[in-house]
């Protein structure tokens, strides 16, 4: 079976750009996470999906933030305009089960650097 | 607020021996989920353990255990035998509520020497 996948795994862009990361997950997973990982921050839980709809987004930074997720098998998170200060790997993650207690499988994360 | 606290930000353990990490968390649910992740160089999360509240029962998972004291709010792994391929971010997570998301903790560097 294949895992998360994540794309890109590396990201170099200039600041004031676009950048929009990509996620597959488990088929016939019905729960989706974006993580954020900083040294200073740890792992922070930006917005989460459940059957492709965002349940809660209140760990999205800012408005330059948006999550999507168009069908069962894809999600995006876009970035615009892009800063320093989003520079970070983003996780993608996909669980079975809605609620509490379920695995989270994880991607091999997104290398964001915001130049 | 839910936290997680890992104390320990970096661990060494020698080849063979066993290492305890440590993890107490907060919360005034009664009924929630803790986990053990782990993260090597490649930086994928691995699941090691996972132990639900309502359990008095530790869990094991081969070489790993955890010792869970509720009433403290603690939730150690215990590695045995370490191994070189041990090597790696060990985070500590917890949900409630009706959703799986996770509350991870700043994580604990482990190194396994020879």
């Amino acid at each position: 079976d294949a895992g998360v996948i994540q794309s890109p795994r590396h990201e170099v862009t200039e600041m004031g750009q676009e950048v929009t990361l990509r996620c597959k997950p488990i088929s016939g997973h019905n729960s989706l996470f974006w993580y954020r990982q900083t040294m200073m921050r740890g792992l922070e839980l930006l917005i989460y999906f459940n059957n492709n709809v965002p349940i809660d987004d209140s760990g999205m930074p800012e408005d330059r933030f948006s999550a999507k997720m168009p069908n069962a098998s894809f999600s995006t998170l876009k970035i615009q305009p892009s800063e320093p200060r989003d520079s970070a790997v983003y996780f993608c993650a996909s669980s079975q089960r809605q609620g509490p207690g379920g695995e989270l499988f994880f991607g091999e994360g997104s290398r964001l650097t915001v130049l | 607020a839910q936290t997680v606290t890992q104390s320990q930000p970096e661990m060494s353990v020698q080849e063979a021996e066993t290492v305890t990490l440590s993890c107490t968390y907060d919360t005034s649910e009664s009924d929630y989920y803790l986990f053990w992740y782990k993260q090597p160089p490649s930086r994928q999360m691995i699941l090691v353990i996972r132990q639900e509240a309502y359990k008095q029962q530790n869990a094991t998972e081969n070489r790993f255990s955890v010792n869970f004291q509720k009433a403290a709010k603690s939730f150690s792994l215990k590695i045995s035998d370490s191994q070189l391929g041990d090597a790696a971010m060990y985070f500590c997570a917890y949900n409630t509520g009706t959703a799986s998301k996770l509350t991870f903790g700043t994580g604990t560097r482990l190194q396994v020497t020879l």
